[in-house]
């Protein structure tokens, strides 16, 4: 089975300061792993996808992320918040065959608040 | 430009009616997903199709049903059956091959009154 933890249901940062959210994951077959952000009642938007090729990946509004297998761990980093990225973030994992194709797994969601 | 719609954004459904969600993609993506959004649990797929008039339950159908009579629509009909239908509900459809990831509607709020 597979599995996706986000570590903290709440993080909370000053403008300007580092963002770490934190991401591990459970596979038994290599994986697929995405960012969505969510805005208040609004869907979720992609922002940046693990998908076997380069092992640290860039993605929008500055975010980054780098997959380390040995960690099995996708943490998604921002070298300097601003006040536009508070918001709900979820860690996203497929499981890239069998049965479950195309299907995602959904961590619990990070959200992110941001203050001046 | 190309996009999933969700309609309508705001849903009230009386105790014992069936109410159906809309959802439309011009994406030409050949998968679509609906989830349930609650607070604190993350999103937990309901049911997927992955090809016109084929779908799949997920992990929580129960209550609900879907058709997939056009690639390009997906309703979600929840029934009196589900006990406990107060939430959000998100529509994505993604291509086959899930590596571009999924493409998600705005969303519809379903209230009980």
């Amino acid at each position: 089975a597979q599995s996706v933890t986000q570590l903290g249901s709440h993080v909370s940062v000053s403008e300007g300061a580092l963002v770490l959210l934190r991401c591990n994951y459970s596979s038994s077959v290599p994986p697929y792993l995405f960012w969505y952000v969510q805005y208040p009642n609004q869907g979720l938007q992609l922002l940046l996808k693990y998908t076997s090729a380069a092992t640290l990946v860039k993605g929008i509004n500055g975010f980054e992320a780098e997959f380390k297998k040995s960690e099995t761990s996708f943490h998604l980093t921002k070298p300097s918040a601003h006040m536009s990225d508070a918001a709900e973030y979820f860690c996203v994992l497929s499981n890239a065959g069998g049965t479950s194709y195309g299907k995602l797994t959904f961590g619990q969601g990070t959200i992110l608040t941001v203050h001046p | 430009d190309g996009g999933i719609t969700q309609s309508p954004k705001y849903l009230f459904r009386k105790e014992g009616q069936n109410v159906t969600l809309s959802c439309e993609q011009n994406l030409n993506h050949d998968a679509m997903y609906w989830y349930r959004q609650d607070p604190g649990q993350g999103l937990r797929l309901i049911y997927y199709s992955q090809i016109v008039n084929d779908f799949q339950k997920g992990d929580i159908a129960e209550g609900y049903s879907v058709s997939r009579e056009k690639k390009e629509s997906f309703p979600l009909t929840v029934t009196s059956a589900q006990k406990n239908p107060t939430a959000f509900y998100l529509c994505a459809s993604s291509k086959v091959d899930i590596r571009d990831g999924y493409t998600f509607g705005s969303g519809t709020r379903l209230t009980v009154v």
